[in-house]
């Protein structure tokens, strides 16, 4: 049962471009939402969280957008270079002693071309 | 600081072996825990220790084990291999000062496990 719905599957987008990818979610237990880069060979990385709180957290070129409302979290990664072509993971954590994981969406496969 | 290292890298295995998979966390990090990557499922929680006891654990059958040890470093076991297990298996550590799996996980490169 996949509780975290990511899409697209994969994108292609331009250097200097912004790159969207985005989350749904169906249970309102979750209640943080980290994204994850890995690169071919590697393991994960986190790259930036946000707490339902909050409608909106930056770092540097990358933006978690939150609406709770809607059940739906977006990365959005500004002026998007060849070196964040990764595969990117968004997911969700319900902190819940003895029955807490993290459940991960299904990938986006970024591709940022020239 | 070194990050996670996981032994061994690469691993074939033929269906109905068993296999042991090690994961060193960072120094100082006392929560470990395990996913299991593939094409098809994507990434999925296998189970997490903490002070050498399994404080959660996913949806997989008993044929998937881990424990820690008092230095903090985790083994993962699969017993009777099915072709289906093939997959890249991560561990990750976190300090979990927090009390929760909010702490930043650390991921190793994988283990890419073969079973033929």
């Amino acid at each position: 049962q996949q509780q975290v719905k990511q899409s697209p599957q994969s994108l292609i987008v331009q250097k200097g471009g912004i790159s969207i990818i985005n989350c749904a979610y169906e249970n309102t237990a979750f209640d943080y939402f980290p994204w994850y880069q890995q690169f071919p060979g590697k393991g994960p990385a986190l790259l930036i969280a946000i707490r339902p709180d909050v409608s909106e957290k930056k770092e540097g070129r990358f933006t978690i957008s939150f609406n709770k409302s809607a059940k739906q979290f977006s990365l959005h990664i500004m002026d998007s270079q060849p070196g964040d072509s990764a595969t990117y993971f968004c997911a969700a954590l319900i902190p819940n002693f003895g029955n807490e994981k993290l459940t991960f969406g299904t990938g986006t496969r970024l591709t940022i071309i020239p | 600081k070194a990050g996670v290292t996981q032994t061994p890298r690469y691993l074939i295995k033929t269906r109905g072996q068993q296999v042991t998979l090690s994961c060193s966390p960072i120094s100082g990090h006392r929560s470990v825990s395990w996913y299991q990557q593939t094409p098809g499922q994507g990434l999925q929680f296998l189970f997490e220790y903490f002070s050498e006891t399994q404080r959660n654990k996913g949806n997989f059958p008993g044929r998937f084990s881990g424990r820690q040890f008092s230095n903090s470093r985790s083994e993962m076991n699969v017993s009777t291999l099915e072709l289906g297990d093939s997959a890249l298996y991560l561990c990750a550590s976190s300090l979990r000062t927090s009390g929760t799996l909010t702490d930043t996980q650390y991921f190793g490169p994988g283990t890419r496990l073969t079973v033929l």
